[in-house]
């Protein structure tokens, strides 16, 4: 079945660590975002890339790097650099300018900074 | 960043009744709304995505219209179930980046 994968489900990093989030997709979407969802706010768009080796900040990428070296995976590294890492993260795809066709989005990773 | 407002934040209802929650959004430059149902523990999975003013989309016992000129859309649950207990999105894509912005969402739970 086509989906989208992500792990760990948690993770837990110390603080100063960077740590990297996977997202690997098999829908053959060129779009794939990083959202980022803290309690009783929307989610937040961190990075998003609509095709290989290209990618855009979104509204809180501070603190956070990501890659697209292949369409499959797009994996969101968390640096020391961001200030409240914790939080629940999505990743989602689409086929390229979304507008018109909704999201598929992964189960998420919940990390926490211990 | 676009301003998309949904109310209720939080709705309980019983078994068999039928709901409706709103998303509010700036009307210019529209392109596309979505609707989004967010299970607990399961991944967000789309509903309907409209484009048209005057749309109206329909899913089983949901269903979703769309106004554009006055920025809004309904989401309708008719005879809810438990089973539709759930957290609804909706996202707004305007023209000139296409990627949408979220609401905070309406969280529904329905009593048996």
């Amino acid at each position: 079945d086509g989906g989208i994968t992500q792990s760990p489900k948690y993770l837990f990093r110390k603080e100063g660590q960077n740590v990297t989030l996977s997202c690997e997709q098999n829908l053959n979407h060129d779009a794939m975002y990083w959202y980022r969802q803290d309690p009783g706010q929307g989610l937040r768009l961190i990075y998003y890339s609509q095709i290989v080796n290209d990618f855009q900040k979104g509204d809180i990428a501070e603190g956070y790097s990501v890659s697209r070296e292949k369409k499959e995976s797009f994996p969101l590294t968390v640096t020391s650099a961001q200030k409240n890492p914790t939080a629940f993260y999505l990743c989602a795809s689409s086929i390229a300018r979304q507008g018109a066709s909704g999201y598929t989005f992964g189960s998420g990773t919940r990390l926490t900074v211990v | 960043i676009l301003n998309v407002e949904q109310s209720p934040q939080s709705l309980h209802v019983q078994e068999g009744d039928s709901t409706n929650f709103t998303c509010s959004f700036p009307s210019s430059n529209f392109y596309a709304l979505h609707w989004y149902r967010w299970e607990t523990a399961k991944s967000p999975e789309a509903l309907f995505v409209m484009t048209l003013n005057g749309d109206e989309k329909k899913k089983g016992r949901i269903s979703a219209t769309l106004n554009t000129k006055e920025g809004y859309s309904y989401l309708y649950i008719k005879g809810s179930q438990p089973e539709d207990s759930a957290t609804y999105l909706c996202a707004l894509s305007s023209g000139g980046s296409y990627i949408p912005t979220f609401g905070r969402g309406t969280s529904l739970i329905v009593h048996p």
